[in-house]
């Protein structure tokens, strides 16, 4: 069963610095989104993207961050001078058709901002 | 905007006991709800949805979830949990305007541990 897959499982990095998390969405995905989990806190909702642009996106998703679909199959987020407060743990999703289609998450990637 | 509320950070059981967790979700209109859960260095896996129709639910790993419009709540059971089942589950709710690509709202999670 395909999956969606995110690069690298940890990245460790100086505050100030940029960082780039990496996510391959499965295949026939359309609707793609980033979350991210500040540890012992809830899962929240960054951005969603579609037809290569941005959809929607939360306050957290602030000028610091981007997205892009660079090649059709990567989709990335980067944070431009990342702060210690970015230390989360990123999801990415994505699914086939919007409505009520469902999400599928990656693994993850553990960004640590020191 | 949607929120979603799970007023347990921890519950234990033991195996072969049955299993309750509770969510509670605020949506001023029909809610798309989800369950899903996070074993320890993994992702998220879906373990059921509801978006209409009939208010019980059946999902993966014999979990079943019922709606209760009256209450706001989307409680997610089992009848008999096995070690595995320890994990952190996931409430969510979707608003799905009619672009489709709305992001979920996601309680904080409840642990849960499984006694021997």
């Amino acid at each position: 069963e395909p999956e969606v897959t995110q690069t690298p499982s940890h990245q460790v990095t100086q505050m100030g610095q940029e960082v780039i998390l990496r996510c391959v969405p499965i295949s026939n995905h359309l609707y793609f989104y980033w979350y991210r989990q500040i540890l012992g806190q809830k899962v929240e909702f960054l951005v969603s993207f579609y037809n290569n642009e941005i959809s929607e996106k939360s306050e957290i998703f602030d000028d610091q961050f981007s997205v892009e679909r660079p090649d059709g199959s990567n989709f990335t987020l980067k944070i431009r001078s990342t702060k210690l407060e970015d230390s989360a743990m990123y999801f990415c999703a994505g699914r086939t058709s919007g409505g009520t289609d469902t999400q599928y998450f990656g693994p993850g990637t553990r960004l640590t901002v020191l | 905007a949607q929120s979603v509320t799970q007023p347990d950070i921890h519950i234990t059981v033991s195996e072969g006991a049955s299993l309750e967790l509770r969510c509670n979700y605020s949506y001023g209109a029909t809610p798309y709800l989800f369950w899903y859960v996070q074993s320890p260095g993994q992702g998220l896996q879906l373990l059921l949805k509801y978006f209409s129709g009939d208010t019980l639910v059946q999902g993966i790993k014999g979990f079943e979830a019922e709606f209760k419009r009256s209450q706001s709540s989307f409680n997610l059971r089992k009848p008999s949990v096995h070690w595995s089942d320890a994990a952190e589950y996931f409430c969510a709710v979707g608003a799905y305007s009619g672009g489709g690509a709305d992001g979920l709202t996601f309680g904080k999670g409840t642990h849960l541990i499984i006694q021997p």
